[in-house]
């Protein structure tokens, strides 16, 4: 019930194109659903997070679109750049009873954009 | 505006020795968090301190890891008779006390056990 699934494992888009990742999870006690971005030997860097009172939110050419009632959500990039190659995380937290806001990740999606 | 640095970023070891590692989080960031990322995957939760307080510890984190976090400021992550199935990207990530849930990672530290 803490897993949070991620799909699909690759993706390759074209310059110019929309990356779509989606995400789902079961605990509906979750409340706070980040996207981080991965560069080969790097720290994950948030990207963009959503909470499930909006059912979307969009911040440059990243978009999340979140479905409460499928336990669904995703990310959309628009116009997809080379520099947008990279994994991507989904994660999942709450404020859980030790206090912490631990995330659970998905398994990631490696992004390839052709020039 | 310095981020979560981490140290040593590499680390190569032998089976059966000790590593330690290093992590400053964002100054005033009082929540701090380990986690362990394998080859292809996410991160996954080890432990979670807020200030020096130690507060949650995964079932990930065997009786060989210790972590510690003097003083409410760095913290550092012990490995004693590292095993090859230790080899991962240990990362740690920081947030403040309000608005929590918004963590900031270091760019990790990578162990391989030979």
């Amino acid at each position: 019930q803490q897993q949070v699934k991620q799909s699909p494992q690759s993706l390759i888009v074209q310059k110019g194109g929309i990356s779509i990742i989606n995400c789902a999870y079961e605990n509906t006690a979750f409340d706070y659903f980040p996207w981080y971005q991965q560069f080969p030997g790097k720290g994950p860097a948030l990207l963009i997070a959503i909470r499930p009172d909006v059912s979307e939110k969009k911040e440059g050419r990243f978009t999340i679109s979140f479905n409460k009632s499928a336990k669904q959500f995703s990310l959309h990039i628009m116009d997809s750049q080379p520099g947008d190659s990279a994994t991507y995380f989904c994660a999942a937290s709450m404020l859980w009873m030790d206090s912490s806001y631990k995330l659970i990740f998905g398994s990631g999606t490696r992004l390839l954009v052709r020039p | 505006d310095t981020g979560v640095s981490q140290d040593p970023r590499h680390k190569i070891t032998k089976r059966g020795q000790n590593v330690t590692f290093r992590c400053d989080p964002i100054s005033e960031h009082n929540r701090l968090y380990w986690y362990r990322q394998t080859l292809g995957q996410g991160p996954e939760f080890l432990t979670y301190f807020q200030n020096e307080a130690q507060l949650e510890k995964s079932r990930l984190l065997s009786d060989r890891f210790s972590a510690e976090r003097p003083k409410g400021s760095f913290s550092t992550l012990e490995i004693q008779r590292t095993e090859q199935g230790d080899s991962a990207m240990y990362l740690c990530a920081s947030s403040l006390s309000v608005g929590g849930e918004t963590q900031y990672f270091g760019p990790g530290t990578r162990l391989l056990v030979l």
